[in-house]
């Protein structure tokens, strides 16, 4: 099983409303990543997990929090966004956090109203 | 991590060879060039990485000049569902995840 899932596919949430994002992998992948991709723009490196604790944070408002529960599974806790905050959000994972042939799952749509 | 340039966009012909050329002149000894490519509204997609070898597989090739700093992926057969953003990327390997999509180039395949 080479593939990531992400749910929801899409979520439309209000600024004062809590919500989470949800990556899952079973390849047995140790390093697990959240990026953010504005339409029309390359994606943007947000968090990276490695053996389950964050490694690097991309200097991201407090507002989105990560969390990796256990090595197959990562979340993205999402409050009181802006409308800025808008964008495709996609999870990947590879071998290690030293190997780049990373698996993206397809994303989650967030629209902020 | 080394700087890449990449044209905005190219098209293809549906059959025949599609290169994509990545410049990354300021690329030092231990970065490697990786190639993704993201179809619309899909994630990304590992395409082929090297370090100074041309290396090839089931999805393309790539060909690294011997300075190292330039490359080209070359997939040999294109068809409409290679229509994507190409990323090449430039990267130490030990780099702990940390890395940088550039705008890539948009490959339209065309029948």
């Amino acid at each position: 099983d080479t593939e990531v899932t992400q749910t929801p596919k899409h979520l439309v949430m209000g600024m004062t409303n809590k919500k989470s994002l949800k990556c899952e992998q079973h390849m047995g992948h140790r390093a697990m990543y959240w990026y953010k991709q504005k339409a029309k723009k390359p994606p943007e490196l947000m968090f990276v997990y490695s053996y389950e604790k964050l490694s690097i944070n991309e200097s991201v408002p407090s507002r989105f929090s990560p969390e990796c529960p256990n090595s197959s599974l990562l979340n993205l806790h999402l409050h009181a966004l802006q409308p800025e905050d808008s964008a495709l959000y996609l999870c990947a994972s590879s071998q290690d956090d030293a190997t780049y042939e990373q698996y993206f799952g397809p994303g989650t749509r967030l629209t902020v109203t | 991590d080394a700087k890449t340039t990449q044209p905005t966009s190219m098209d293809c012909a549906e059959g025949r060879a599609a290169n994509l050329p990545c410049n990354h002149s300021t690329i030092s000894g231990n970065e490697y060039v990786y190639w993704y490519r993201q179809i619309h509204s899909q994630g990304p997609q590992y395409i082929i990485h090297g370090l100074k070898n041309n290396e090839t597989n089931e999805m393309a090739s790539l060909i690294i000049t011997e300075d190292r700093k330039s490359s080209t992926l070359i997939l040999p057969h294109a068809t409409l569902r290679d229509t994507a953003v190409y990323y090449c990327i430039v990267r130490i390997y030990t780099n702990a995840g940390k890395s940088t999509f550039g705008d890539g180039t948009t490959l339209t395949v065309k029948p």
